[in-house]
């Protein structure tokens, strides 16, 4: 069964902060994505990856930076976060082979 | 033109009763498509690929308009388990068929 494994389910920053997000998946996917999803806007494109060391701008990609020097890892970094970076943030990885999403459980990040 | 539309709702439907939304695609280009299910403060899961010929999956039934650039979900029955937010999904050609546009989702409500 695919896994996507997201470090934190619920984190609390202060505004300022570096703040790194964590996502691992178990089942060699090539391709891996960040978004956010906040009411109303629906899931929006942060960053992804379809290579190692490899890295896409996706619609939103202000404010963040990634990092994927593993297959099977692919990090979000906050460089400072500020309030209007609260949000869920979901991780996705997929094959080339089989073009559907598998998703990780969502960080819920609140900036305080 | 955004790449998906829907008509987030709510649908308030009654137990047992059959509900059918659509949701509208800008790129032609686009071939393969799928429906997302995503219960309130969880990840979106997949619910089902949207094939031309059309697919049913028990009591869900999805169809695809190429013509008229839509898709389609029908959900027959309805039961509690069903409120949900359903997420329409075309693949982006333009990025080679790795990148998933999704929309802003259908609100489900079933009410007993």
């Amino acid at each position: 069964d695919v896994k996507v494994t997201q470090s934190s389910r619920y984190l609390v920053k202060r505004t300022g902060e570096k703040v790194f997000l964590e996502c691992v998946q178990d089942m060699d996917h090539e391709n891996m994505f960040w978004y956010r999803q906040d009411p109303g806007l629906g899931l929006r494109l942060i960053y992804f990856s379809y290579d190692v060391k490899m890295k896409e701008k996706g619609d939103i990609p202000e404010g963040y930076s990634v990092s994927r020097e593993k297959k099977e890892r692919f990090s979000l970094i906050l460089e400072s976060a500020s309030t209007n970076q609260t949000s869920m943030y979901l991780c996705a990885s997929s094959s080339t082979a089989d073009y559907g999403y598998t998703f990780g459980s969502g960080t819920r990040l609140t900036v305080v | 033109r955004k790449e998906v539309e829907q008509d987030p709702g709510p649908f308030n439907v009654p137990e047992g009763a059959t509900v059918a939304f659509n949701c509208t695609y800008s790129n032609s280009a686009s071939q393969s498509f799928f429906w997302y299910r995503q219960d309130c403060r969880k990840e979106p899961k997949l619910l089902m690929s949207v094939y031309s010929s059309g697919n049913e999956d028990g009591r869900f039934t999805a169809q695809l308009n190429r013509a008229s650039q839509y898709i389609s979900l029908l959900i027959r029955d309805s039961k509690l388990s069903d409120s949900a937010t359903y997420l329409c999904v075309v693949i982006l050609p333009k990025y080679g068929n790795n990148r998933l546009a999704f929309g802003k989702g259908n609100q489900v409500v079933v009410i007993p």
